[in-house]
Order: structure tokens, then C-alpha cells, then sequence
């Protein structure tokens, strides 16, 4: 059965203390895996798409990775405007997108 | 790149009255597009999927005939809440796969919309 699974569900960060969410996933035959980010009464905004083992993505403060059996997202020296739920979701068996819970996260000043 | 709209952000309406939601993909086109709904602090459920120019698929447990999707052109999809009642009042948000003609973006990634609070007293 495809599953995603998101860790940890919450997580409170002073500014600029670094830390990693993580996504596992079990899917047959990965076609992509998706991380948005979103704000509270808004809709996922893409950061990014990372499809096989090894690859990396990076935008701003966020670095995303991907094993065989699940994704890092790297926060690094947060700021407080980086407060947000994170979303990781896979393309299940079916071609549709399966999420996890997200992690929300609080950066403090 | 890859900018999607919904019209209205938030409405309320009465019990028994219709609402009608729109969805359009601004800078690309859009063969597929997707309708969820939110609940508080629960992440996205999949309601229904719409193709241009056919009918629109819709998830187990989904009432096709309380929620009307027309996926009228391949910028442009609508959701309408039929005969609305409070158990409706939600979070829906849609997403736009970019089709595969030409596009700059990644068509296997869904750029989501800004979503749409309804409130049905």
C-alpha cells in the first residue's frame, strides 16, 4: 500500500538554528516526489519536484534530498518568515498525488 | 511561472443556495486539473479530477451531483457546490498539471491554487 509519512509533526526552531524534516515514503515506482510549503488559510506553494535517488534540490535557505526510501528537507539558519507547514507527497499507483500530515514549523526570533 | 487563481478566496452563503468556485491557470495551460478540500489541521483530500473536455472523475465517497466540476477550456475549471449545506462549509483548493505542449514547467507537478473558504450558515 502507498504511504507517505512525514516526521516530525511539529517542530519549534530559534532563527537561524538549522534542522531537517523528514518524508518516508512507500510507493510502487516513484514518480516524483513533491515538497510545497504552506501558510496558514492558503494553498501549497511548489518548492520542489526531485525524482530519482541521490538527486538534490536547492532554493534560498531549503535543500531538498532523496534516498530510495525517503527525502530530507534541510533548513538552514532559519528565519521566522520560514514559518510554515511543509507538505511532502508522492504520485501514488494511481497517477494521483498522496500527501503526508506535514510538519508545522515555528521559527522564533 | 505557474501562477493559479480561485475566485472567490471566501464566501458564505445560505443553507440550500449553490456557490460557484473558479480556477484558472494564468501563464500556462492546464489539461488536468484537481479539486481538494481542506479541513482544519488535516492535510489535502482529493476530491475529483477534471480533464478538458470530459467528464470530471471524482473520489470514492465523493457526491458527483452535490459537486458539480466543468473543465471548460485549458485554462479554466469550476467547482459548484450544489444546494449547499454547513457540512460543506470548507477549505477547497485546486491545482493545474501544465500539459505537455511546449511547456517550460514540469508536467508532473501540481501548482495549487490559493484556495477558497466557504462558509455555508
Amino acid at each position: 500500500e502507498d504511504q507517505v509519512t512525514q516526521s516530525p509533526e511539529a517542530l519549534r526552531l530559534q532563527e537561524g538554528e538549522s534542522s531537517s524534516l523528514n518524508c518516508s515514503y512507500t510507493v510502487s515506482g516513484l514518480r516524483g516526489l513533491f515538497w510545497y510549503r504552506q501558510d496558514p488559510g492558503k494553498g501549497p506553494e511548489f518548492l520542489f519536484t526531485l525524482y530519482s535517488a541521490g538527486e538534490e534540490k536547492e532554493k534560498e535557505r531549503l535543500k531538498a534530498t532523496l534516498t530510495k526510501k525517503e527525502s530530507f528537507l534541510h533548513i538552514t539558519a532559519p528565519k521566522p518568515e520560514d514559518s510554515a507547514t511543509y507538505l511532502c507527497a508522492v504520485h501514488d499507483s494511481w497517477g494521483k498525488l498522496q500527501f503526508g500530515a506535514g510538519t508545522q514549523v515555528v521559527v522564533t526570533p | 511561472g505557474a501562477v493559479v487563481s480561485q475566485h472567490p478566496s471566501w464566501v458564505i452563503c445560505k443553507s440550500g443556495t449553490s456557490v460557484k468556485i473558479e480556477c484558472r491557470s494564468l501563464d500556462f495551460q492546464a489539461t488536468t486539473m484537481f479539486w481538494y478540500r481542506q479541513f482544519p489541521k488535516q492535510s489535502l483530500m482529493l476530491m475529483a479530477t477534471s480533464n478538458e473536455g470530459s467528464k470530471a472523475t471524482y473520489e470514492q465517497g465523493v457526491e458527483k451531483d452535490k459537486f458539480l466540476i466543468n473543465h471548460a477550456s485549458l485554462t479554466l475549471s469550476t467547482l459548484t457546490v450544489t444546494s449547499a449545506h454547513p457540512e460543506d462549509s470548507s477549505f477547497y483548493i485546486c491545482s493545474a498539471l501544465p500539459g505537455t505542449s511546449g511547456s517550460r514547467l514540469d508536467t508532473d507537478t501540481q501548482y495549487f491554487g490559493p484556495g477558497t473558504r466557504l462558509t455555508v450558515l
